[in-house]
């Protein structure tokens, strides 16, 4: 069966500290990946995507992910938290050639000042 | 430009009932996806349109949901003899289309369905 993980439900970090939010997957095959953000009363936004090539992605806001097979991880990081990245994030997979798209039950992102 | 638009935003009805929910994808999006999520959960897949026709309706829970596409842009999501269990909000999504790799996915804001 495929999955995403995401062990925690609340990361808390202090503003210009690095963060990493957590995401595992399964899945049969080579996987696609994705990290969403929800901020209050709006809409998923995509924020970065791992399809093939280079492990570490980069993308909107400053964040990045590291996709690591043999650990079957992709977490997110950004080196330096704002208190506008304070937000709800999804992470989710989907099997190569395969529309259907899983995700996880989130991570809520606190960054105090 | 504008971006995916889900009617209504809210909708309460009553155990038993009939619902509809619409999309407007963004516009020459082929790929349209509808997904629920419930309280402190990610979204669950329901059904998948490339075009017009439902390419995985894999998602769907049982045969009281219903999703079309007659034209392939705008989709309405069925719920016939609605449950207190159906109570979620119901997103929607769209993307350019597959053409090898997955394309980004573009949510809407969502329809919060209760049913009482």
């Amino acid at each position: 069966a495929q999955s995403v993980a995401q062990p925690e439900d609340q990361v808390n970090v202090a503003e210009g500290n690095p963060l990493t939010v957590k995401c595992t997957y399964s899945v049969s095959g080579n996987p696609y990946l994705f990290w969403y953000v929800q901020y209050p009363n709006r809409g998923l936004q995509f924020l970065l995507k791992y399809i093939t090539g280079d492990n570490l992605v980069k993308g909107s806001y400053g964040f990045e992910a590291e996709f690591n097979k043999s650990q079957t991880s992709f977490h997110l990081k950004k080196p330096s938290a704002l208190v506008s990245d304070s937000a709800l994030y999804f992470c989710a997979v989907r099997r190569y050639n395969f529309n259907k798209f899983y995700f996880g039950s989130g991570t809520k992102l606190n960054v105090k000042p | 430009g504008a971006g995916v638009s889900q009617t209504p935003s809210n909708k309460v009805t009553e155990k038993g009932k009939y619902v509809e929910l619409r999309c407007d994808p963004i516009s020459g999006h082929t790929a349209l996806y509808w997904y629920r999520q419930s309280l402190g959960q990610g979204p669950e897949f329901l059904i998948y349109f490339q075009g017009t026709g439902a390419a995985d309706d894999s998602g769907l829970p049982n045969d009281r949901f219903f999703a079309v596409r007659p034209e392939g842009s705008v989709s309405t999501l069925k719920i016939q003899r609605t449950e207190r269990g159906d109570s979620a909000v119901y997103l929607c999504a769209s993307s350019r289309g597959y053409s090898g790799t997955p394309g980004e996915q573009f949510f809407g804001p969502g329809t919060r369905l209760t049913v009482l």
